[in-house]
C-alpha cells in the first residue's frame, strides 16, 4: 500500500525567504511523485510530477522538488516565498494503473508573511 | 478551453433529501474521479471510472452512487444514506501521458452544506 506524509500541517514564511514543505512516502513500487497547490475555494492545480529520470524536478511559479530515494522523499522548495503562494500544498504518490491508487497527504497550508 | 467544470460551486441538502453534482469534461479523458475534502483531512476517494459504464467504489463509497453513461460526464449523487455530506467535493479526470502516467486534473469543486 501507498501512502504520503507531510511534515507541518501549517508553515509560515515571511516574503522573501525559504520556502520548505517536507512530503515523504511509502511505495512497494517505483513511485511516481506530485505536488499540488490549491487556492481557498479551488480545485487543485498541479505543480510539478517527478516520473523518472532527472531527480531535480522544476514546476510553474518558481517551485521546485528533489526525488530522493534513500529517503524516501520529494520535499518542495522555492527559493524565495511571494505573498501569491499563500495557499494549501498537497502531496501525492501514484502508481501505473489508472491512477485509482493516487494517494493524498493531508495537506500542508502555508502562509506568507509580510 | 479544454477543462473540467463542476456545477454547482455551492449546494444545500435538506434533511432526507438526495442531490446530484455534476461534473463534465471536455479533455477527451478516459478515467473520471469523486474526491471528498474535509479540513485537515486531504482527499479521499469515493468512486473512480476507467471507462464508460463502469466505475468502482473508493475508500468512502457508502452513501454516494454515480453513473458513467458518456465519457464527458460522471454525476456524483449524495443520497439520503450519507449521514455526513457537509464537504468539498473536488471532481477530477486523467489520461495515459506519453510517460505512461495518469497525472490527475482537477474541477473547482463543489461545496456542499446541510440546511
Amino acid at each position: 500500500a501507498q501512502s504520503v506524509t507531510q511534515l507541518g500541517s501549517h508553515v509560515s514564511v515571511s516574503e522573501g525567504a525559504l520556502v520548505l514543505l517536507r512530503c515523504n512516502y511509502s511505495s512497494s513500487v517505483p513511485p511516481y511523485l506530485f505536488w499540488y497547490v490549491q487556492y481557498p475555494n479551488q480545485g487543485l492545480q498541479l505543480l510539478l510530477k517527478y516520473t523518472t529520470g532527472a531527480t531535480l524536478v522544476k514546476g510553474i511559479n518558481g517551485f521546485e522538488a528533489e526525488f530522493k530515494k534513500s529517503e524516501t522523499s520529494f520535499h518542495l522548495t522555492k527559493p524565495s516565498a511571494h505573498m501569491s503562494d499563500a495557499a494549501e500544498y498537497f502531496c501525492a504518490v501514484s502508481g501505473t494503473n489508472y491512477g485509482q491508487n493516487f494517494v493524498f497527504g493531508p495537506g500542508t497550508r502555508l502562509s506568507v508573511l509580510p | 478551453d479544454g477543462g473540467i467544470t463542476q456545477s454547482p460551486k455551492y449546494l444545500f441538502r435538506k434533511e432526507g433529501q438526495n442531490v446530484t453534482l455534476s461534473c463534465e469534461q471536455n479533455l477527451n479523458h478516459d478515467a473520471m474521479y469523486w474526491y471528498r475534502q474535509d479540513p485537515g483531512q486531504g482527499l479521499r476517494l469515493i468512486y473512480y471510472s476507467q471507462i464508460v459504464n463502469d466505475f468502482q467504489k473508493g475508500d468512502i463509497a457508502e452513501g454516494y452512487s454515480v453513473s458513467r453513461e458518456k465519457k464527458e460526464s460522471f454525476p456524483l449523487t449524495v443520497t439520503s444514506a450519507q449521514k455526513n455530506p457537509t464537504a468539498f467535493y473536488l471532481c477530477a479526470s486523467s489520461i495515459e501521458d506519453s510517460q505512461f502516467v495518469y497525472t490527475q486534473h482537477f474541477g473547482d469543486g463543489t461545496r456542499l452544506s446541510i440546511l
